[in-house]
């Protein structure tokens, strides 16, 4: 059964950038996507973006992009996600999350979240 | 982006309740690609439903998904004590998208 495991919380100031990682371990690394998902005390969840690290294809929501920098390290099947320029509002907890894909007519598709990490703390204070 | 808008946004009901939820989404999701999750406090998202009305592995069968295009359901028959949490609905196309969720409480 795949599991993610993912670094410890973190604080940082105002301005400043986190890199948050996530280890899959349990399953074929390569099978996957991988999502980023945050959720705010008291909010739903946010899709940040994800990565399909065989083939190095990136994904990002809008409103991240220019922010958020996801990417993957094959040989240790770890997945990061590197959010920049961070302000108060991203205090959060931060999920990586697995899924299959698919490619068909030159395009990928990708299937539901169905394994999720723990969570990362991101705590964003002067 | 496809918006999804869930309702109601608070159910109280007591437990052996049918419980039902609802999903409208902002545009028709192609393949019905439309997961539900269930969330209790401290921990990650589970898996409830994928495409609309596949139950994930592992959930009981008192939960169904159903709906198609800008409407979709979930349903739970019989409310458990262990039931009662926030619901939240996905679309998990290109860009992804989920809703504000339903908080399922007791009555």
């Amino acid at each position: 059964q795949v599991q993610l495991v993912q670094s410890g919380a973190e604080v940082k100031k105002p301005g400043s950038s986190v890199k948050v990682s996530c280890k899959v371990s349990g399953g074929a690394f390569n099978n996957y996507a991988i999502s980023w998902v945050r959720q705010a005390p008291g909010q739903g969840p946010e899709w940040m973006g994800r990565i399909i690290p065989f083939v190095g294809i990136v994904d990002n929501a809008q409103k991240f992009q220019g922010r958020v920098t996801i990417s993957a390290d094959k040989s240790t099947s770890t997945v990061y996600m590197e959010l920049s320029r961070m302000r108060s509002e991203d205090t959060a907890m931060y999920y990586c999350a697995t899924s299959h894909y698919g490619y068909r007519s030159g395009d990928y598709y990708y299937y539901s979240m169905d394994v999720w990490g723990k969570g990362t703390t991101v705590i964003v204070s002067s | 982006e496809i918006v999804l808008t869930q309702s109601p946004g608070t159910l109280s009901l007591s437990p052996g309740e049918r419980a039902t939820l609802s999903c409208r989404a902002s545009q028709s999701v192609s393949g019905n690609y439309l997961a539900w999750y269930q969330q209790t406090p401290g921990q990650a998202p589970r898996l409830l439903i994928y495409g609309a009305s596949s139950r994930a592995t592992g959930i009981p069968d008192r939960f169904s998904g159903s709906g198609s295009e800008t409407d979709f359901t979930l349903a739970i028959s019989r409310l458990e004590p262990e039931d009662f949490a926030v619901y939240y609905c996905h679309h998990y196309g290109s860009p992804s998208t989920f809703g504000q969720g339903t908080k399922v409480e007791v009555k």
